[in-house]
């Protein structure tokens, strides 16, 4: 079963706006990971934040941690056409290598 | 920059035939990943492998078997091929470390079986 449920499904806005996806997950994590995929292309590590972190930026990426929620949050400030790609969350499976993906949020950024 | 190379972009097999998909990376990662992905389900993992020879079943393991005989190379088998077995093929890999490490993904096969 997925541990990690992307909200919404699909985002549509203007280029320049901010875009704002959610991932809840319903165990005890380590860490979680959000990727971008391009369309037609594997997906592309974006950033990776502890479970003791709350907060974490990478250029134009701010992602935030609240393990009490059992969620996270990806913002692409001042999106660009070429922000457009479906993103993920991925969850470990605790005691395992296995990760645990997300169904994605599909962005869209109007030019 | 790790890269993993996945040996065809699109192929398109016959219902019965036995498939090998291929992955290779360069980076001498010790796990590495196959996934299928199908719209609205997301990415689900199929087989995984932490070291040469070792394979664990994913979450949907039927009607696929795996082959790591080198560390830098992890086949996947469909036996007999099924026309529910139509999906994006994603192998992926990382390092094995105390904290699960980003994966790095091929840019995947679109296998179709007729």
């Amino acid at each position: 079963s997925q541990q990690g449920e992307e909200d919404p499904q699909a985002l549509s806005i203007q280029e320049g706006e901010n875009a704002t996806m959610n991932c809840s997950y319903k165990t005890s994590i380590n860490n979680l990971q959000w990727y971008r995929q391009n369309s037609g292309r594997g997906l592309v590590h974006l950033i990776l934040i502890r479970s003791n972190e709350r907060e974490k930026h990478s250029g134009r990426l701010r992602v935030t941690l609240d393990t009490s929620k059992k969620s996270s949050s990806l913002l692409i400030t001042a999106s660009r056409a070429a922000d457009t790609a479906s993103y993920f969350c991925a969850t470990d499976a605790s005691g395992t290598y296995k990760y645990i993906f997300g169904t994605g949020t599909r962005l869209k950024v109007l030019a | 920059d790790v890269k993993v190379t996945q040996s065809s972009r699109y192929l398109v097999k016959r219902t019965g035939e036995k498939v090998f998909l291929e992955c290779v990376q360069d980076m001498d990662h010790e796990n590495m990943f196959w996934y299928r992905q199908d719209p609205g389900l997301g990415l689900r993992l199929i087989y995984f492998s932490y070291d040469v020879k070792m394979k664990e079943k994913g979450d949907i393991p039927e009607g696929y078997s795996v082959s790591r005989e080198k560390k830098e190379r992890f086949s996947l088998i469909l036996e007999s091929a099924s026309t529910n077995q139509t999906s994006m093929y994603l192998c992926a890999s990382s390092l094995r470390q105390r904290y699960f490490q980003p994966q790095h993904f091929g840019d995947g096969t679109r296998l179709s079986i007729l």
